[in-house]
């Protein structure tokens, strides 16, 4: 079956770096995204990886390994709008997503 | 950038009577329209997948009696809640995507339904 896995929830000190790991197993695969959702809103896109390696994209970083089925999303210099839901979603082979329960991060000050 | 917008934000209907939701693709041509339903900490569950002019793909146990998609052209679908109870309370979320085989899902801002 197809099945996304990550934290449920993670806390961090403001200012610090955190790291939220996701592993997938996917009939195909066509891409891994992230998208943080705060309380009562809709996803907003923050990555999509499709090749391996880590692309930086401002205080946030995407990792991908397709051999190990696994991400990461890298938040730096974090800030307490960075407070929300983190999901993890991997394209299958008919480009359908696969999402994650999501992980919770707490920001502490 | 892609534009997905849906009306209404919030509704708050009345247990037996039916609710539509509007997903509209504003900038953007949407072959594939997704419905997605989030309960209170919880992921987003699919509901149904939609290509325009043909009848939409519903996941499994979600009753497509109740939950009617219609996607009539390339920039609108319309999620209808028929006979809502209170256990359909639900944020529903629609997302839109140009090609069949794009990457990328555009999500809309999504609609509260509260049923009393």
């Amino acid at each position: 079956g197809q099945n996304i896995d990550q934290p449920t929830e993670m806390t961090a000190t403001e200012g610090a770096i955190v790291q939220i790991n996701c592993t997938y197993q996917t009939s195909g695969f066509n891409g891994l995204f992230w998208y943080q959702q705060h309380a009562g809103e809709a996803p907003t896109f923050l990555s999509y990886n499709v090749l391996d390696g880590l692309e930086e994209k401002g205080r946030f970083s995407s990792f991908l390994s397709r051999s190990k089925g696994y991400s990461y999303l890298l938040l730096k210099e974090l800030q307490m709008k960075d407070s929300a839901s983190y999901l993890c979603a991997a394209l299958d082979s008919n480009y359908q997503l696969i999402w994650g329960a999501g992980t919770k991060l707490i920001i502490k000050p | 950038g892609a534009v997905v917008s849906q009306h209404p934000s919030w509704v708050i209907c009345k247990s037996g009577t039916s609710v539509k939701i509007e997903c509209r693709s504003l900038d953007f041509q949407a072959t594939t329209m997704f419905w997605y339903r989030q309960f209170p900490k919880q992921s987003l569950m699919l509901m149904a997948t939609s290509n325009e002019g043909s009848k939409a793909t519903y996941e499994q146990g979600v009753e497509k009696d109740k939950f009617l998609i219609n996607h009539a052209s390339l920039t609108l679908s319309t999620l209808t809640v028929t006979s809502a109870h209170p256990e359909d309370s639900s944020f529903y979320i629609c997302s839109a995507r140009e090609g069949l085989d794009s990457a990328e899902q555009y999500f809309g801002p999504g609609t509260r339904l509260t049923v009393t």
